[in-house]
């Protein structure tokens, strides 16, 4: 079964800084990654995927993640960190060919001043 | 509509009593999914519909819940004998067509709490 690690579930940047997300992933085929943010209060919103292609894929708010398969990660990085940036974010992976997502226990980002 | 909508937002009930969850889906999405997000972790999986059929309802933990949707559109989760462990937030999402490369649109979910 596949299954989404995510390292740290709190991770504290200041603004500006380089905001880097960790996420691990088992499959035993080739994985479809997402990594999907979630507001206080709002549902959760793709930020971006991976399916096949090129490996470095941008998403939105200036958000883009990597995948290295010998590495099975899936990393979602920012250069520069925004106040409005502030939510939880989950990684995850499809499984099978049905579309129903396996999530990682999601990382909360805070933005300080 | 929009967006996927979920009704009530919020649901208190006690423990014991019967509760209906209700999602209604973008339009001319075929793809439904119900994930349950308890405190501190990530949504895990329920069940997924395709059409009126419950393709996949592998994630639903015991038989006291159930769900359905008649006509291929709105959809309902039922929970028979509600716990205080099955207090969480209930989400919903759907895609055109269920495929693994087609988005998901989640609502904003259920809220719901067995006292």
């Amino acid at each position: 079964a596949q299954s989404v690690t995510q390292l740290g579930s709190h991770v504290s940047v200041s603004e500006g800084a380089l905001v880097l997300l960790r996420c691990n992933y088992s499959s035993s085929v080739p994985p479809y990654l997402f990594w999907y943010v979630q507001y206080p209060n709002q549902g959760l919103q793709l930020l971006l995927k991976y399916t096949t292609g090129a490996t470095l894929v941008k998403g939105i708010n200036g958000f883009e993640a990597e995948f290295k398969k010998s590495e099975t990660s899936f990393h979602l990085t920012k250069p520069s960190a925004h106040m409005s940036d502030a939510a939880e974010y989950f990684c995850a992976v499809i499984e099978g060919s049905q579309g129903n997502l396996i999530f990682g226990k999601g990382t909360k980002l805070s933005v300080k001043p | 509509g929009a967006g996927v909508s979920q009704t009530p937002s919020n649901k208190v009930t006690e423990k014991g009593k019967y509760v209906e969850l209700r999602c209604d889906p973008i339009s001319g999405h075929t793809a439904l999914y119900w994930y349950r997000q308890s405190l501190g972790q990530g949504p895990e999986f329920l069940i997924y519909f395709q059409g009126t059929g419950a393709a996949d309802d592998s994630g639903l933990p015991n038989d006291r819940f159930f769900a359905v949707r008649p006509e291929g559109s709105v959809s309902t989760l039922k929970i028979q004998r509600t716990e205080r462990g099955d207090s969480a937030v209930y989400l919903c999402a759907s895609s055109l067509d269920g495929g693994p490369n087609t988005e998901a649109f989640f609502g904003q979910g259920t809220r719901l709490t067995v006292v």
